[in-house]
């Protein structure tokens, strides 16, 4: 049981680059969630899905672009990567969407855009 | 309204000592207060969690303490060891349906031996 995985670990780009980031999980969760996370502020979520097939705008959604085809992948996507995306980005699942539904997250990705 | 703010930043606390986090929120929606703990290079985990139902839930080492009235609630870490040295995030959410978590901007706990 490997619980929430995501590739890559680091990755740097260039300036107008595009780049998916992979999210995996095993534990059959209905919801899952892309956040990044910036000093000082937190994390802050970029998109979510309640379920395959469907996805949903966070806080932060401009620049990215999420499917998830599979119950158990979440992808997220930078068409055309911008120094301001340079960031630590986290994938998390949880069972349901309710408040105090745990949201379990991954090891995250080291993102630098140059 | 959907803000989350935690103090402080940073904060260095001799080993066997109380680590204090503190945060505050202002929507009054708000029924779920977790708070997670990040190792370096590692996800968030959740730590402890509470609901306004109550006024305090201890842990082990670990205490929330909740303050309705004043939209506040405080992560008390007793006896603190090196071991407990990470990021902690304070977070918020509402209920009925699907309410994003809200977190703080995090406090990174060092313990010195």
């Amino acid at each position: 049981n490997a619980g929430v995985t995501q590739t890559p670990k680091f990755r740097v780009l260039k300036t107008g680059q595009s780049m998916t980031l992979l999210c995996a999980q095993d534990m059959n969760h209905e919801y899952m969630y892309w956040y990044r996370q910036d000093p000082g502020m937190g994390l802050r979520l970029i998109h979510y899905s309640v379920g395959e097939g469907t996805t949903a705008k966070g806080e932060v959604p401009d620049g990215y672009n999420v499917s998830r085809l599979k119950k158990q992948n979440f992808l997220l996507g930078l068409e055309s990567a911008a120094p301001s995306q340079t960031s630590v980005y986290f994938c998390a699942s949880s069972y349901t969407g309710l408040a105090g539904n745990e949201q379990f997250f991954g090891p995250g990705t080291r993102l630098t855009v140059l | 309204q959907q803000q989350v703010k935690q103090s402080p930043q940073s904060l260095i606390v001799q080993k066997g000592g109380i680590s204090i986090i503190n945060c505050a929120y202002e929507n009054t929606a708000f029924d779920y207060f977790p708070w997670y703990q990040q190792f370096p290079g590692k996800g968030p985990a959740l730590l402890i969690a509470i609901r306004p139902d109550v006024s305090e839930k201890k842990e082990g080492r670990f205490t929330i303490s909740f303050n309705k009235s004043a939209k506040q609630f405080s992560l008390h870490i007793m006896d603190s060891q090196p071991g407990d040295s990470a990021t902690y995030f304070c977070a918020a959410s509402g209920s009925g349906g699907y309410n994003k978590l809200i977190f703080g901007a995090g406090t990174r706990l060092a313990v010195h031996p």
